[in-house]
């Protein structure tokens, strides 16, 4: 079995920067697959952030595309976001998930909250 | 706002048929056959239920199926049940931001 698991801060200040790890149990992320981050609010809805291929080629939505990295440590099997100078419209629910070549996803963790504020 | 268009909401009674739409353009749903639905109950992660339009991940139930006409594609849950009730995503790959979502539908059994 393949889990996903996000950790990282659930508060994060006005203008600071938001890093979320995604911890992958079961599988080599250097194996097959990318890898990638999605968020979901009430205003947004669902939104893919990006994406980490297995060789480390990265795709990015492109309105953040300034303010958003993805990084992967094959070592740790754990691939991260980093999105700087965030806002309160940054603020929701992060998803790591499994991604076929950026277009679907077919396995995802359980999310973690992230709420931007003073 | 979402490029792909869903209706807020969809109903049927249970055994019933229905079916919930997404409706796109040329750079989306029209340009490629590259269009996956999710399924998300209260409190819990998205769940994989359809890929490429009209495939079936494995352990999915048969009773879900997809299709497409042009610029819009579709979601049938067949027999419909009470753990149907959910909120349904559509995702397409586009030409322009990569993968993008509908804006959710809701399923109510009634």
């Amino acid at each position: 079995q393949v889990y996903l698991q996000e950790s990282g801060p659930g508060l994060v200040k006005p203008s600071e920067t938001l890093f979320l790890t995604c911890n992958v149990s079961g599988y080599s992320i250097s194996s097959r697959y990318y890898w990638g981050w999605i968020r979901q609010s009430p205003g947004r809805g669902l939104e893919w952030l990006g994406t980490v291929s297995h060789g480390g080629n990265t795709y990015y939505r492109p309105s953040l595309k300034s303010r958003v990295t993805m990084l992967r440590d094959t070592s740790k099997n754990h691939f991260s976001l980093r999105l700087s100078s965030v806002t309160a419209a940054d603020t929701g629910t992060y998803y790591c998930v499994r991604d076929s070549g950026v277009r679907d996803f077919d396995l995802w963790g359980r999310g973690t909250l992230v709420t931007v504020s003073s | 706002q979402s490029a792909l268009n869903q209706p807020a909401s969809v109903s049927g009674s249970p055994g019933q048929s229905i079916t919930i739409s997404c409706t796109g353009s040329s750079i989306d749903v029209g340009a490629y056959n590259y269009v996956s639905w999710y399924q998300q109950h209260p409190g819990k992660a998205p769940k994989f239920i359809i890929y490429d339009v009209t495939n079936r991940p494995s352990g999915v139930s048969n009773r879900f199926s997809g299709s497409k006409s042009g610029n819009t594609v579709s979601l049938t849950i067949s027999g419909l049940r009470a753990e149907d009730e959910a909120v349904y995503y559509c995702s397409s790959f586009t030409s322009v931001t990569n993968p993008e979502f509908g804006g959710g539908t809701k399923v109510t059994v009634l």
